[in-house]
């Protein structure tokens, strides 16, 4: 199976901060990686998918990058509704797996 | 609107038996693959099963595989999941999510709690 893992685990940042978020594979998983950003108590909500394309609706302060083992999620200018655990997701090969999760917070 | 709704969830006895069920709407549901994902409380998302969009492939987490059973029902659009000889560690939310690729919708999810 290809382990998924986010780093940091909790971030603590300020509206308006730039926010990067690592999530790394155990293997090559090319650009098949999707992040999601889920609030509590909601369903998960698809930001990005294929490592860097940005799901219609989504505002243009979330980008997404990287490629093979190692990518990165952005947020430019973080805002009061992006307080919220954001979760990476590989879909090269099933089982399709998460990362951890990172949660972040209000400083 | 687009939409995928589950039922289904609630309290059962470890050993017991449940089945879920996901209502789709908005869109054609027999062109689509889909999948049941879990959330036990407090934790991560954790992928469940697959199924392509005329039952033709079907995909387990180790986790359920031999006691879940994934199935949907294209003229009643509609997923569901078999869940048999539950454990305490199958205690979660239970979302229904659409396609085989990064998941673009997902239902509002349904608790399944097991519990004597």
């Amino acid at each position: 199976d290809i382990q998924m893992t986010q780093s940091p685990s909790t971030l603590s940042a300020s509206a308006g901060d730039r926010v990067t978020i690592t999530c790394r594979a155990s293997q090559s998983i090319s650009s098949w990686l999707a992040w999601y950003q889920q609030k509590p108590g909601k369903a998960p909500n698809l930001l990005i998918y294929k490592a860097s394309s940005l799901e219609s609706g989504v505002p243009s302060r979330f980008s997404g990058s990287g490629s093979g083992t190692e990518f990165t999620l952005t947020i430019s200018s973080l805002q009061p509704d992006d307080f919220a655990t954001y979760y990476c997701q590989q879909y090269n090969s099933y089982p399709r797996t998460f990362g951890q999760g990172t949660k972040v917070e209000i400083k | 609107e687009v939409q995928l709704v589950e039922s289904g969830g609630g309290l059962v006895q470890p050993g017991g038996s449940l089945r879920l069920s996901c209502a789709a709407s908005g869109f054609t549901f027999s062109s689509y693959n889909m999948n049941w994902v879990r959330q036990a409380p407090g934790k991560g998302l954790e992928w469940v099963s697959y199924i392509s969009s005329s039952s033709s492939a079907i995909y387990y987490a180790d986790s359920v595989k031999g006691r879940f059973t994934i199935s949907r029902d294209n003229a009643k659009n509609s997923l569901y999941l078999q869940m048999n000889s539950l454990r305490a560690e199958d205690t979660a939310v239970y979302f229904c999510a659409r396609r085989d690729s990064a998941y673009d919708i997902w239902g509002q999810g349904t608790l399944v709690t097991v519990s004597s």
